[in-house]
């Protein structure tokens, strides 16, 4: 079973900073299939960044993701205001078919 | 615009039972694999289950297998999961989820609320 490790839990910054998350995977999987999502509260999540390093529609170019193997990282150029979300990476391809990290929350210092 | 609309939420007590469904729309539901994915109160994501675009590969969380029941109609756009034999931690807003072809989740629903009590 694959499982995902986030880190930092819990993050303090402020607008204008870079910022870079991490995601850890407890085997190394080779698909790359390593997602990124962004959820503010009461809403759902919205897909930032698949297959690692793709960014989804919509999405600004300040969201960046990169990695392989065992080591994913999101990176945010830039912070704005409304960056300040709950963040998730989820894999597929191992039991369980997919599975999510515990997340990382970005908040205002 | 893609739409997904969750329905089929509410009490129910432990033991109990439930079917949830998702209504889509602006998008050729028959393309995508399926999926729901729920949440705690409080606490992260969790995949639930997950059907292929044809309806013939299903694959089910241990927590919930044996318990409950994915399907699809792809005349009627809809998905649906009929959950059995609910428990205390079946407790979650349950999300009607669409997958990318790169098997990430790129649409969501607003959720439903299931709450076993």
């Amino acid at each position: 079973e694959i499982v995902l490790t986030q880190s930092p839990g819990t993050l303090s910054l402020s607008p204008g900073e870079r910022i870079t998350l991490s995601c850890r995977a407890s085997q190394s999987f080779t698909t790359n299939y390593l997602a990124w999502y962004q959820q503010k509260p009461d809403q759902p999540p919205r897909l930032l960044i698949y297959a690692a390093s793709r960014r989804a529609t919509g999405i600004p170019d300040r969201f960046s993701g990169s990695g392989s193997g065992t080591d994913f990282t999101l990176t945010i150029s830039r912070l704005e205001p409304e960056d300040f979300a709950m963040y998730y990476c989820q894999q597929f391809g191992s039991s369980p078919m997919y599975s999510f990290g515990q997340g990382t929350k970005l908040e205002i210092k | 615009d893609v739409q997904l609309v969750d329905s089929g939420g509410g009490l129910v007590k432990p033991g109990g039972s439930l079917r949830l469904s998702c209504a889509a729309s602006g998008f050729p539901f028959s393309s995508h694999t399926m999926h729901w994915v729920r949440q705690a109160p409080g606490k992260g994501l969790e995949w639930v289950s997950s059907i292929n675009s044809y309806g013939n590969f299903i694959y089910y969380a241990d927590s919930v297998k044996g318990r409950f029941t994915i399907s699809r109609d792809n005349g009627q756009n809809s998905l649906s999961l009929q959950m059995h034999s609910l428990r205390g931690d079946d407790t979650a807003v349950y999300y009607c989820v669409r997958d990318s072809k790169w098997n990430a989740f790129d649409a969501w629903g607003q959720g439903t609320v299931v709450t076993v009590s």
